[in-house]
């Protein structure tokens, strides 16, 4: 079944405890990118990446760090996080040359 | 930059009732456009698109039409069901490269028996 999965779903943390939430693909996708969604400010793109070694700023990228190793992976990082990054996180794929998004199930992360 | 202005929520409807959530966008080119519904606690799932002017993008009775001249993506559905009850989210992005997407606020709607 063609997915994206994050990892984990949810998550309390501490402020400036460094934490990853992982992403994986098994479509083959050459675009991964990461969403944040807060009430009243819609769907925002923190960083992006369209292939192996490529990642480019989104819209919203301060506090955040991104990796892409291999194709199918698309981790993030907040390295000391703070309690403004509390939010619902989405990693997302899409192949090149299409349109369509898919989507992961989404991570609740709350930073006290 | 490129973005997307969609009409303000929440929106309450009843069982039946004729649904219209408005999206307009600003954008340079020829952008593809896309409405994705969001069911409660989960991610993001595509519901229509139209890749090009006057295209009509279409699925499980909704329906919106790519307006060039009024730069429009409308969402119209003839009769809601309460399972219809979602957040719905309009979007665009460049011809064949949907990893630079932009996104509107989103739009909660109800639908009540």
């Amino acid at each position: 079944e063609a997915q994206v999965t994050q990892n984990p779903r949810y998550l309390i943390t501490v402020t400036g405890k460094k934490l990853t939430v992982t992403c994986s693909q098994n479509m083959n996708h050459e675009y991964m990118s990461w969403y944040r969604q807060d009430p009243g400010l819609g769907l925002r793109q923190i960083y992006y990446s369209m292939n192996v070694e490529v990642t480019d700023k989104g819209d919203v990228p301060e506090g955040y760090k991104v990796s892409r190793k291999e194709k199918r992976n698309f981790p993030l990082i907040l390295e000391s996080p703070s309690p403004n990054q509390t939010s619902l996180y989405f990693c997302a794929s899409s192949a090149q040359g299409e349109n369509t998004i898919y989507f992961g199930e989404g991570s609740w992360l709350t930073v006290v | 930059g490129d973005s997307v202005t969609q009409m303000e929520g929440p929106v309450t409807l009843s069982e039946e009732a004729f649904l219209t959530i408005n999206c307009t966008y600003t954008a340079t080119g020829y952008p593809s456009l896309f409405w994705y519904v969001q069911y409660p606690g989960e991610g993001l799932q595509l519901l229509l698109k139209a890749t090009k002017a006057d295209d009509k993008g279409s699925n499980k009775g909704f329906e919106a039409t790519y307006r060039k001249e009024t730069t429009s993506f409308h969402l119209e559905k003839g009769s809601v069901q309460v399972s219809d009850s979602a957040v719905y989210f309009c979007a665009l992005s460049d011809q064949g490269n949907a990893g630079k997407s932009t996104f509107g606020d989103g739009t909660t709607l109800t639908v009540k028996p």
